[in-house]
């Protein structure tokens, strides 16, 4: 069964970068079946697609943050990962990584628990 | 791109249906048949029940529909239970490989 657990520091200084990591298990991100994105939540607030990722490295990023925004994978080691430069308090959210089939009309059919990420000094 | 357009809340007794609606523009929803519905319990990860407008995935019960005319979808839950009582999102592909959700609806089962 696939599972996808995302990991980092659940406390970031403002102006610094936000780094996470999804690791994939019960499947292989190298797969290409699927494609493979963050979402993300504020507390009490919607869903906002932050970018995706194929296995072969072609990114995707949503334009409103597409000049802070790096995801990178990592087929040896079944992760990819997300960067997220220069952070403000607007950026404090629940974090999701999740998986997109190749052909599923864009939707994200598998998601991790998600983790909360606080930008604070 | 904006957000997509949902009404804050829903609601409806036990064993009756409610529809969600979701307004988004020709860029978005009218353009494309790749809209999504999402069901998200307090606490949780979100939950893919509806995708491309109207189809279900494997374990969905049938009791979730989706449909969409112009650049409104809606999705509907009929035979209500207290279990569908969650927040429900929807999304849409918004062309240039962009994707865009709606701001999430509340549904209370009465």
């Amino acid at each position: 069964q696939l599972q996808l657990q995302e990991s980092g520091p659940g406390l970031v200084k403002p102006s610094e970068t936000l780094s996470l990591t999804c690791t994939v298990s019960g499947g292989s991100i190298s797969s290409s079946s699927y494609y493979w994105g963050w979402i993300r939540q504020p507390p009490g607030k919607g869903l906002e697609w932050i970018g995706t990722i194929y296995y072969s490295g072609s990114t995707y990023y949503n334009p409103s943050l597409k000049s802070r925004v790096t995801i990178s994978v990592d087929t040896s080691k079944n992760q990819f990962s997300l960067k997220l430069s220069s952070v403000a308090a607007a950026d404090s959210a629940v974090y999701y990584c999740a998986r997109r089939p190749y052909y599923g009309g864009y939707s994200f059919d598998s998601w991790g628990q998600g983790t909360l990420v606080t930008v604070s000094s | 791109q904006s957000a997509l357009t949902q009404p804050p809340s829903a609601s409806g007794s036990p064993g009756q249906s409610v529809t969600i609606s979701c307004t988004g523009t020709s860029s978005d929803v009218g353009g494309y048949n790749y809209v999504s519905w999402y069901q998200q319990h307090p606490g949780k990860a979100p939950k893919l029940m509806i995708s491309e407008v109207s189809e279900r995935p494997s374990g969905v019960p049938d009791r979730f529909s989706g449909s969409k005319s112009g650049n409104t979808a809606s999705l509907t839950v009929s035979g209500l239970q207290a279990e569908d009582e969650a927040d429900y999102y929807c999304s849409s592909y918004a062309g240039s490989y962009n994707l865009v959700f709606g701001g999430g609806t509340k549904l209370t089962v009465l």
